[in-house]
């Protein structure tokens, strides 16, 4: 039972455009979204949250936006930057529990 | 500040046998997680303590997998016997108040059973 998913493996855009990364949920009892970032042989960073009574929550040149009707979100970097080449983790939170439930992640390349 | 440390890094060897995992948290960190990541797949939490208290293990094979974090600091992920499907990342993560948006994660020990 895939509670959160990444229907996208792969991505890859040009330097200065704009990335979007996709992903949809089934439970609607979520009520935090985050996006972690990876980088090969290292852990997981946190990038960037919002919670399930917002819309958009922007830092800089990453904003995430969560459509809970369509229980969707989406990861908008701007402009993208090769440093920016990394697998991107979507990850809900369980209500009460503190507990991420993960996406199966997007690899994101950035070319210059 | 010092991140989350684990060791080893990688780790082969064959099914049947046991295997250890160690993670030392982020200082003061209460809450201490362990994820399992096969290949092509999310991080799936296997057990959650706080402090020295199990908060939820639900996901964690008994059969095979056991964890302890003795005075509420390191913690010790043990599979034993292995089986080739626990081939996967073993990820740590730590967070101050147990907050799901303040976990820091460690670099993971990638484990091969052959």
């Amino acid at each position: 039972d895939q509670q959160v998913k990444q229907n996208s493996p792969s991505l890859s855009v040009q330097e200065g455009r704009i990335s979007i990364l996709n992903c949809d949920y089934t439970n609607s009892m979520f009520d935090y979204f985050l996006w972690y970032k990876k980088y090969p042989a290292e852990g997981p960073t946190f990038l960037i949250s919002i919670s399930s009574i917002k819309d958009k929550n922007e830092d800089g040149r990453f904003t995430v936006f969560l459509n809970k009707s369509a229980k969707h979100l989406s990861l908008h970097i701007v402009p993208s930057q090769p440093g920016d080449s990394a697998v991107y983790f979507c990850a809900a939170s369980v209500p009460g529990f503190q507990k991420l439930v993960f996406g199966t992640g997007t690899r994101l390349l950035v070319s210059p | 500040e010092a991140g989350v440390a684990q060791s080893p890094r990688y780790k082969i060897i064959e099914k049947r046998q046991s295997v250890a995992f160690w993670c030392n948290p982020i200082s003061g960190h209460a809450t201490l997680y362990w994820y399992q990541q096969i290949l092509g797949q999310g991080p799936k939490l296997l057990i959650q303590f706080q402090n020295n208290g199990v908060v939820d293990d639900s996901q964690l094979p008994k059969d095979r997998f056991s964890a302890e974090r003795l005075k509420g600091v390191d913690s010790t992920l043990k599979i034993q016997p292995a089986k080739l499907e626990d081939s996967a990342v073993y990820l740590c993560a730590s967070s101050l108040r147990g907050l799901s948006n303040e976990q820091f994660f460690g670099p993971g020990t990638r484990l091969t059973v052959l």
